[in-house]
This record gives structure tokens, sequence and C-alpha cells, in this order.
């Protein structure tokens, strides 16, 4: 059973704060990673997608990968109300032809005025 | 370009009776997801579609439950019959074959089954 943990949260962080997003997986096989953002009752959308080990930067935002700690997670920059929403993170299950992504519960993140 | 479109958006009925979720994929993408979230489970896929074609419904929680897609533009997915704990909120997503890890989804159909 593939799994993807995360600290449900709440998590709250003052407006203009860096809010930190945490995740681990259990397939170690897995090479591609994903964060989606949801507000309530809202769909997911995707907002960053990471394949290699390191950090990646997309504005605001910066999601770092250890593969060897089976380990990603997201940092969001001068955090804003408008980033309150849950955030899932997505990793792609390993294996040929697989397309399968398995998701966390997700975090919630209130960022406070 | 309009997104992926789910009808009904809100669905109650009582147990036993028989529930049709429909999607309606991205122009042009030719793979279609559909999911089911609930509070305890969070996100969970229920099977996949590559151009028409069940490609893994392993998530199915069981026979109660059914996907079709009889065409590149339209899917369904059936419950019959219906009990309470089926109530989530059932999403469908789309994607490009070449692309599948970049999932667009539609807006959701809150179900709830009295």
């Amino acid at each position: 059973q593939k799994e993807v943990e995360q600290n449900s949260g709440p998590l709250s962080v003052p407006e203009g704060a860096i809010a930190s997003l945490n995740c681990t997986y259990s397939d170690r096989g897995s090479q591609s990673f994903f964060w989606y953002r949801q507000y309530s009752g809202k769909s997911p959308e995707l907002i960053m997608s990471i394949y290699s080990n390191g950090d990646k930067e997309d504005g605001r935002f910066t999601a770092q990968l250890n593969k060897a700690s089976q380990y990603v997670s997201l940092l969001i920059r001068d955090s804003q109300p408008s980033d309150s929403a849950t955030y899932l993170c997505a990793v792609r299950n390993s294996g040929a032809g697989s397309y399968q992504l398995t998701f966390g519960k997700g975090t919630k993140l209130s960022v406070i005025p | 370009d309009a997104g992926v479109i789910q009808s009904p958006r809100h669905e109650v009925t009582e147990m036993g009776q028989e529930v049709t979720l429909r999607c309606k994929p991205i122009s042009g993408h030719n793979s279609l997801f559909w999911y089911r979230q609930t509070m305890m489970r969070g996100l969970e896929l229920l099977i996949y579609f590559n151009n028409n074609v069940p490609i893994d419904d392993s998530g199915m929680p069981e026979d109660r439950f059914s996907a079709k897609m009889p065409n590149a533009s339209f899917s369904t997915l059936k419950i019959q019959p219906s009990e309470p704990r089926d109530s989530a909120v059932y999403f469908c997503a789309s994607s490009l074959v070449r692309s599948q890890e970049t999932q667009y989804f539609g807006p959701g159909t809150r179900l709830l089954v009295l």
C-alpha cells in the first residue's frame, strides 16, 4: 500500500511569514512529486511539480525534494491571506506505465492578516 | 477554453437508489480520472481511462460502482445501489496521455446518500 503522509494542521502563520509544508512518502521508486492547492469547497489545482533532488522555485513557492529521505516540502514565502487553503502532496506511483497519483490527506494552511 | 465539466454539482438521494455522475473532459485530453474525496480517506483514485479504455479500476470500492467512457468527450460513474458511506465529493480530472501527471480537475459532485 503506497502511502503519502502529511501533517493535517491547521498550520497558522502570520501574513508575510514563510509557511513550510511537509510530506513523506513510502514508495521508494517514485520519481515525480506534486503539490496541489485546494480552496474550501473547490477542486484541487496543480501549483508545483518536482522531479529531481534539490529545490525548485516558482515565484513565492519553492518545492524541495530529498529522495533518500523520501521527503518533499513546499515553502511559501511572504504568505498572503489568499494562500489560506489545503495543500495536497501527490506522488506518482512507480512501475512501468503507471500514471497514478497517490495523494496525501492535505495540510490546512491559515494565513493570519 | 472550458475546463472539465461535471454534473450534477450536488446530488441528494436515498439509500438504495441509483446515482449517475457525469463528466466531460477538456477537449483534446485523452486521459480521464475519477476520484473520491472524504475527510477520513482524503482523495482516492477510483478508475482511469486512456483513449476511452479503462486502464486501472483497482480503486473502485466494490461491484456497486461502475464507470464507462463511451467516447472521448463523456464519462459516467454509476453507483447502484447507493449507500450512506458513499457520501463524498466525486471529482473527474483529465489530462493528455503524454503528460498524465498534469491533471485538471472538474468542480466535483457533492453526493449525499441519506
